[in-house]
């Protein structure tokens, strides 16, 4: 079956922890996109990737980072310096980045303690 | 900076009729999509339907149809025959096609169905 992975579900961390979320695909999609939903809210984007080893920084990037290495890969590490990482992020990829519908991947709930 | 509107935090609908769910936006662009998604319990999201805003053909996906209306920068979602499983919150999105963040999707904040039986 083809389709996005993340893993784990849920996550939790102590304060001044690094943290790196995994999202996988195998879709054969060029785009990856990283996204951050907190209660009550859309979704705000956090990264985003065209093609391997390129990424751009989306609307939220500060306190985070990512890495491209491979075109199935994507993962998102929530660093200390994000002053508040509870939330739940959601990982998409699109065919290409320009007009490609984006699909979605289950999501992780992280949360520090 | 585009900006998506959702008026209505929260509808209900009984089980087998017609609900509308209202969206509006803000943009410069001429040429971007729209989308609606949604998220349910298990808080997946799920692409319900897509629309090219060059297109005055309004899209249709089964039992979900839009009202796309480019002026008014209105993009409504209808839903028919409503089913228990419609239950979730839905996201209506933006995204433009060309220049800065071409591909980036802007949400707006959500409406909660609920379809009662």
């Amino acid at each position: 079956d083809g389709g996005i992975t993340q893993s784990p579900k849920y996550l939790f961390r102590k304060e001044g922890q690094n943290v790196t979320l995994s999202c996988e695909q195998n879709l054969n999609h060029d785009a990856m996109y990283w996204y951050r939903q907190d209660p009550g809210q859309g979704l705000r984007l956090i990264y985003y990737s065209q093609i391997v080893n390129d990424f751009q920084k989306g609307d939220i990037a500060e306190g985070y980072s990512v890495s491209r290495e491979k075109k199935e890969s994507f993962p998102l590490t929530v660093t200390s310096a994000q002053k508040n990482p509870t939330a739940f992020y959601l990982c998409a990829s699109s065919i290409q980045g320009t007009f490609d519908t984006q699909y979605f991947g289950p999501g992780t709930r992280l949360t520090v303690l | 900076a585009q900006t998506v509107t959702q008026s209505q935090p929260e509808m209900s609908v009984q089980e087998a009729e017609t609900v509308t769910l209202s969206c509006t936006y803000d943009t410069s662009e001429s040429n971007y999509y729209l989308f609606w998604y949604k998220q349910p319990p298990s808080r997946q999201m799920i692409l319900v339907i897509r629309q090219e805003a060059y297109k005055q053909q309004n899209a249709t996906e089964n039992r979900f149809s839009v009202n796309f209306q480019k002026a008014a920068k209105s993009f409504s979602l209808k839903i028919s025959d409503s089913q228990l499983g419609d239950t979730a919150m839905y996201f209506c999105a933006f995204m433009k096609r060309y220049g800065g963040s071409q591909g980036n999707l802007i949400f707006g904040k959500g409406t909660k169905l609920s379809v009662k039986p």
